[in-house]
């Protein structure tokens, strides 16, 4: 049981928008923690995303970007390509630790 | 750019101890901008943050296995391992080493090693 909560998967359509929520607690993500994102693609390491709740690192495409409000956070993805089709997991700190959503599986129709 | 290495045996027998070494090039750990953490994934499954250190030697790690879980640092190598102790089938996973940009507002990691995967098994 992870301490953020995220769908187990989620699917679009080349093109499409999507979603992911990260749903958290007064301990973590309420409590004024930022949210990070990570993707991972198959058989690859974690790569960072989204830092910060919304700031993206150099080279990360402006599809995607975070938000957050209050105990949740949500990554969403414009424009879906093939590419884009990976594990998400979302990441905050709960007192002092760090902590991990279970991962989102982004499924490309 | 800083790149991270883990190393390590990819075999250890139930019981015994857990050593795995991350290297870092292109940075040095002794700049004291960022922490060093260690991350774990049981294969199909999700991330779980082990700890981190800081080059001067604090450590914090993860209550659920702090007394099995020691993080080590060698600044005159750019390396800093973890050793876990008694492990056991539920401690088989894919190992990642990974600088931790830690704000006071809750950081990030970046980058991460490849990732070593550590079967426990007799």
């Amino acid at each position: 049981q992870s301490v953020l909560t995220q769908p187990p998967s989620v699917s679009g359509a080349p093109g499409q928008r999507v979603t992911i929520s990260c749903t958290g607690s007064s301990s973590n993500i309420g409590a004024g923690y930022d949210v990070h994102w990570y993707q991972q693609l198959p058989g690859t390491a974690p790569k960072l995303l989204i830092y910060g709740n919304s700031n993206r690192p150099a080279g990360v495409p402006d599809r995607f970007s975070g938000s957050k409000s209050g105990t949740s956070a949500s990554l969403a993805i414009t424009g879906l390509q093939a590419e884009d089709e990976a594990d998400y997991y979302c990441q905050s700190y709960d007192s002092s630790l760090g902590v991990f959503g279970g991962g989102t599986k982004l499924t490309v129709l | 750019q800083v790149q991270l290495q883990e190393s390590g045996p990819g075999l250890v027998k139930p019981s015994q101890t857990l050593s795995l070494t991350c290297t870092v090039s292109g940075g040095s750990i002794s700049s004291g901008d960022y922490y060093w953490s260690w991350i774990r994934q049981p294969p199909g499954k999700g991330l779980e943050w082990i700890g981190y250190i800081y080059y001067s030697g604090s450590t914090y790690y993860n209550p659920s296995l702090k007394s099995r879980v020691t993080i080590s640092v060698d600044t005159s190598k750019n390396q800093f391992s973890l050793k876990l102790s008694s492990v056991t089938a539920a401690d088989t996973a894919v190992y990642y080493c990974a600088r931790d940009v830690d704000t006071a507002i809750g950081g990030w990691f970046d980058p991460w090693g490849q990732g070593t995967l550590v079967t426990v098994s007799s």
